[in-house]
């Protein structure tokens, strides 16, 4: 089955302690992205891959990083996450043009205390 | 100039009602349109999509109208159905940048 797998579903955390979000794909796309969604702000996105070893800022990267060294892997990193982290991510993944359907994981919902 | 502006921001409709979600981009880079529901719990998934190329796209009971020269673009549901209670986003894509709306919150009375 054609998906994107993400975990955790939830995570509670606390401030400062490090932590990494797994994204993984199995339809050999090319572009990955993720997504914060946050209540009246929609979806934006906070860093995105063309390919592997390419990486891009999207509109919020602050406090986030990625890595892309396999193309099925684009895991999200938080290295001292704040209370404004706290957001429900969602990784998704399309192949290249990237004006085509983008498919979205379950989305993990993040606590930071 | 990146901005996709939504709204209404929430809808309540009449079950068989017509719901009807407006959007508006300003790059004409843009070169596809897609709309995506998203139920609680879930990540969003395609619901249609357009490309300015045409003014109109039908699937089943979901339509888009797309007015290239005012730079809008609109969801209309028909017989709208209390399942289709969801957020709904719009988006606008090009250059390898995706822009989403922030999305209406619609809810059928059943």
């Amino acid at each position: 089955e054609a998906q994107v797998t993400q975990n955790p579903r939830y995570l509670i955390t606390v401030t400062g302690k490090k932590l990494t979000v797994t994204c993984s794909q199995n339809m050999n796309h090319e572009y990955m992205s993720w997504y914060r969604q946050d209540p009246g702000l929609g979806l934006r996105q906070i860093y995105y891959s063309m390919n592997v070893e390419v990486t891009d800022k999207g509109d919020v990267p602050e406090g986030y990083k990625v890595s892309r060294k396999e193309k099925r892997n684009f895991p999200l990193i938080l290295e001292s996450p704040s209370p404004n982290q706290t957001s429900l991510y969602f990784c998704a993944s399309s192949p290249r043009p990237a004006n085509t359907e983008a498919f979205f994981g379950q989305g993990t919902r993040l606590t930071v205390v | 100039q990146q901005q996709v502006k939504q709204s209404p921001q929430s809808l309540i409709v009449q079950k068989g009602g017509i719901s009807i979600i407006n959007c508006a981009y300003e790059n004409t880079a843009f070169d596809y349109f897609p709309w995506y529901q998203q139920f609680p719990g879930k990540g969003p998934a395609l619901l249609i999509a357009i490309r300015p190329d045409v003014s109109e796209k039908k699937e089943g009971r979901f339509t888009i109208s797309f007015n290239k020269s005012a730079k809008q673009f609109s969801l209309h549901i028909m017989d709208s159905q209390p399942g289709d209670s969801a957020t709904y986003f719009c988006a606008a894509k090009g250059n390898d940048k995706i822009i989403f709306g922030k999305g209406t919150r619609l809810h059928i009375l059943p």
